[in-house]
């Protein structure tokens, strides 16, 4: 069984469109939760981490949230530029720098 | 800063040749991961080095591939012999331990190796 199911797997919106990407889990003992962004041919680029159920985080026209099942990357009025691959990933306990473990990831495209 | 350097970015080779990749993480670094990622796929871990030792490898194929940490510093991935099964891009990363309460999780990742396997 899969730790980390991202959903959905594609998602297309209009320049503008408000929409959000799922990510649940199914680890005990979350340690923290990360949103990554990563470009074609490119490696991931950190976005957020998430400690504890309730709290959010805001960059620009990316908010994330978390509960103690899953949590949403919010994209409000996305642009072009907003189109990429969207990776979740847990890491669960001990030590600071235990691993991570990734979903497959959301592709984003924005038409203008 | 210079972010994560990974080298070479694109690698052709027969199966059953070897292969090697060389990381450079951010200077300052103490943590060094090196992931595989298959098309379509997230990122899955290989090998995590806390300055030279590797402190988790479970997940690193033994019987072909290798890696090194010289000196706490540079890394360098190998495998011997390549299968078609290989074919997959290879992520470095780097992250710095600030100690628990201050760690923010992110990894630096370079912009990764891809190999393919004929």
């Amino acid at each position: 069984e899969d730790q980390v199911t991202q959903s959905p797997e594609a998602l297309r919106l209009q320049e503008g469109e408000s929409s959000s990407l799922n990510c649940s889990y199914t680890v005990s003992g979350l340690r923290g939760l990360f949103w990554y962004r990563q470009d074609p041919g490119k490696g991931p680029e950190f976005l957020f981490t998430l400690y504890s159920a309730g709290e959010e985080k805001e960059k620009e026209r990316l908010k994330a949230t978390l509960t103690k099942k899953e949590s949403f990357l919010h994209i409000t009025a996305p642009k072009p530029e907003d189109s990429a691959t969207y990776l979740c990933a847990v890491q669960e306990g001990p030590g600071a720098n235990s691993k991570l473990t990734f979903g497959k990831g959301i592709t984003l495209s924005v038409r203008p | 800063e210079a972010g994560v350097v990974q080298s070479p970015r694109y690698k052709i080779i027969e199966k059953k040749q070897p292969v090697a990749f060389w990381c450079n993480p951010i200077s300052g670094h103490n943590t060094l991961y090196w992931y595989r990622q298959n098309l379509g796929q997230g990122p899955e871990l290989l090998i995590r080095y806390e300055n030279e030792e590797a402190v988790d490898d479970s997940q690193l194929p033994k019987d072909r591939f290798s890696a090194e940490r010289l000196k706490g510093v540079d890394s360098t991935l190998k495998i011997q012999p390549a299968e078609l099964g290989d074919s997959a891009v290879y992520l470095c990363a780097s992250s710095l331990d600030r100690g628990d309460r201050m760690n923010t999780g992110e990894l630096f990742f370079g912009e990764g190796s891809r190999l393919t396997v004929l």
